[in-house]
């Protein structure tokens, strides 16, 4: 069973609005929650990483957003630009278990003109 | 500029044919991981490496095989036992476990008829 759910599984939305992917997790111990892009035949590029006692993290247009307790975390990326379309994985790290990493399935987004 | 050197990006292969899967990084990264990406389907690590002439298996490496006989190199052989080996894989490296972000190469895709 994945413990790592993402929503929506896939999201169109026109270029210069904003929009916000969502992730829930199960693992436990948590030790860190990452953020990747990844476009399409390529691999994935690091985003953001938020250990647990991190609420918020940006990166440019992304900001990531992370409620411990609640096990949720979300990515909101602010005026799409058409090169945000792209699959976004969210990603947790067992605690202790550096190199376990737990991935979600992704949210495919589309930005068009 | 550093980073990870995945080849070829594109391999077609007969049924029954052991396949070797390059990786190359000069990020001087202790760590180095394989993973395999199906549609739907979040990333599943096959084999990860913490140091040289050092591996350990992942969630899914029945049918696989690594070396780690340089720092820079991983390569990964997707033998004759994999039942289903056409994939996406990604090869990846980190300076360490728990929060270093994983550089991940462009992939190869594999194609077995």
């Amino acid at each position: 069973k994945n413990q790592v759910e993402q929503s929506p599984q896939s999201l169109i939305i026109l270029e210069g609005k904003n929009c916000t992917l969502q992730c829930n997790y199960t693992v436990s111990p948590f030790s860190n929650l990452r953020w990747y892009k990844q476009d399409t035949g390529r691999g994935p590029v690091s985003l953001t990483i938020m250990t647990f006692s991190e609420n918020t993290k940006s990166n440019g247009r992304y900001t990531a957003t992370l409620d411990a307790d609640t096990k949720q975390s979300s990515l909101h990326i602010t005026a799409s630009q058409l090169s945000d379309s792209a699959s976004y994985i969210c990603v947790v790290t067992l605690s202790n278990s550096g190199y376990a990493l737990n991935f979600g399935k992704g949210t495919s987004l589309l930005v068009t003109p | 500029d550093g980073g990870i050197t995945q080849s070829p990006k594109y391999l077609f292969r007969k049924e029954g044919q052991n396949v070797t899967l390059s990786c190359e990084q000069n990020l001087n990264h202790d760590a180095m991981y394989w993973y395999r990406q199906d549609p739907g389907q979040g990333l599943r690590l096959i084999y990860y490496s913490q140091i040289v002439n050092d591996f350990q298996k992942g969630d899914i490496a029945e049918g696989y095989s690594v070396s780690r006989e340089k720092k820079e190199s991983f390569p990964l052989t997707v033998t004759s036992a994999q039942k289903n080996p056409t994939a996406f894989y990604l090869c990846a490296s980190s300076p360490g476990p728990n929060n270093s972000p994983l550089h991940f190469g462009n992939g190869t895709r594999l194609t077995v008829t």
